[in-house]
């Protein structure tokens, strides 16, 4: 079955320092990968996607995301944190079930702390 | 170039009463969905529609109908209103078939039903 599991339901960061929130995946097929944003009160906004290729992905805001397949990962990462960072992430992995389905992950709260 | 917009934003109902949440999207994509958000369950898909006209149950449609009578509006009815339907729910776009396409969210509607 597909599943998401986003393993940490908090990342506490200082900012200024690098940030990783963590991603894994389980699907059969080739995985089609999704990072989402949601800041309070606000829609998901889409920050990048795996599809092939390169395994860095360079997405929004200076945000990125390394696809391991061994690790059947997709991690979120950002050189640099800043406070406007704070906000709710998403983990998706998008396949084929009669229609462009995405299955979400729980989330992940990041807090980035001046 | 809106994008995704809901509406209401907010709305509070008593249980058993009824009311209809509007989606509309000027991106002229073919798919809709709507998603209810669960603190620590991310999204689940309710109702989907790949066109004009037709519809389709995803993973949680109990309770729900919906219809696309036009291509820019997807709508979702609750037609008796139980307290485990308060929720944000989101509704979303993406332009066609394939499993790589994006999804673009609206804003949400929190619905709290008493």
């Amino acid at each position: 079955a597909q599943s998401v599991a986003q393993p940490e339901d908090q990342v506490n960061v200082a900012e200024g320092n690098p940030l990783t929130v963590k991603c894994t995946y389980s699907v059969s097929g080739n995985p089609y990968l999704f990072w989402y944003v949601q800041y309070p009160n606000r829609g998901l906004q889409f920050l990048l996607k795996y599809i092939t290729g390169d395994n860095l992905v360079k997405g929004s805001y200076g945000f990125e995301a390394e696809f391991n397949k061994s690790q059947t990962s997709f991690h979120l990462k950002k050189p640099s944190a800043l406070v406007s960072d704070s906000a709710l992430y998403f983990c998706a992995v998008g396949f084929s079930g009669g229609y462009n389905k995405l299955i979400f992950g729980a989330g992940t709260r990041l807090a980035v702390h001046p | 170039n809106a994008g995704v917009t809901q509406t209401p934003k907010f709305r509070v109902l008593k249980t058993g009463q009824s009311m209809t949440l509007l989606c509309a999207q000027d991106m002229n994509h073919e798919y809709m969905y709507w998603y209810r958000q669960d603190p620590g369950m991310g999204l689940r898909l309710i109702h989907y529609s790949v066109g004009e006209g037709t519809t389709a149950k995803g993973e949680v449609p109990d309770g729900y109908n919906v219809s696309r009578l036009k291509k820019q509006n997807f709508l979702l009815g609750l037609e008796s209103a139980a307290p485990s339907q308060t929720s944000v729910y989101f509704c979303a776009s993406s332009s066609g078939t394939l499993v790589a396409d994006t999804q673009y969210f609206g804003p949400g509607t929190r619905l709290t039903v008493l």
